[in-house]
């Protein structure tokens, strides 16, 4: 798994229900991200963090929430302010200036 | 916006070499090239990243050129489990990975 784990792998929920996706390195990588995508089309960033209890939003951040309390944890909320949270939702590890390792995604679909 | 431009697809023949080029004319001098590649509905794989220097690893060769205003990965015997969509990415390494569409490589048999 690269030492990243994402769960669940596919996540139903209904609209108008947050949704919180677990992220989880055990290589105690500084940094973490969160990115989104939707079919045939690149990774957009969603939120990232570089150190513990601080993060920055990313291109779309709206409609979604984090958190950084553990350097081996980065769970993303998708609120119900998002208007299309249907989704690939992909997060990534890396140590400062080297590369990312991703997880395996969690596909969440909204009905 | 990415900050490379990439072919949206190509084809190669299993067994033959896959060269995948990009054009980064915009690349700063602290900025790194940097090769990903995601098959179908997994996570994207690191394959390799270079600064000015030609680099060799156990998946691929890069190639940048000498005005780093452009590289080509090299996959040198392509088989059907390269198959997939390959981006590459101008990155300082201080910041986050900035994705463009890429480009769809299918190996065929």
């Amino acid at each position: 798994d690269g030492g990243i784990t994402q769960s669940p792998k596919y996540l139903f929920r209904k609209e108008g229900q947050n949704v919180t996706l677990s992220c989880e390195q055990n290589l105690n990588h500084d940094a973490m991200y969160w990115y989104r995508q939707d079919p045939g089309q690149g990774l957009r960033l969603i939120y990232y963090s570089q150190i513990v209890n601080d993060f920055q939003k990313g291109d779309i951040a709206e409609g979604y929430s984090v958190s950084r309390e553990k350097k081996e944890s980065f769970p993303l909320t998708v609120t119900s302010a998002q208007k299309n949270p249907t989704a690939y939702y992909l997060c990534a590890r890396s140590r400062t200036r080297d590369k990312a390792f991703f997880g395996q995604g969690t596909r969440l679909t909204v009905v | 916006d990415a900050k490379t431009t990439q072919p949206p697809s190509m084809d190669c023949a299993e067994g033959r070499a896959a060269n995948l080029p990009c054009n980064h004319s915009t690349i700063s001098g602290n900025e790194y090239v940097y090769w990903y590649r995601q098959i179908h509905s997994q996570g994207p794989q690191y394959i390799i990243h270079g600064l000015k220097n030609n680099e060799t690893n156990e998946m691929a060769s890069l190639i940048i050129t000498e005005d780093r205003k452009s590289s080509t990965l090299i996959l040198p015997h392509a088989t059907l489990r390269d198959t997939a969509v390959y981006y590459c990415i101008v990155n300082s390494g201080n910041t986050p990975l900035v994705f463009g569409k890429g480009t769809r490589l299918s190996v065929i048999a």
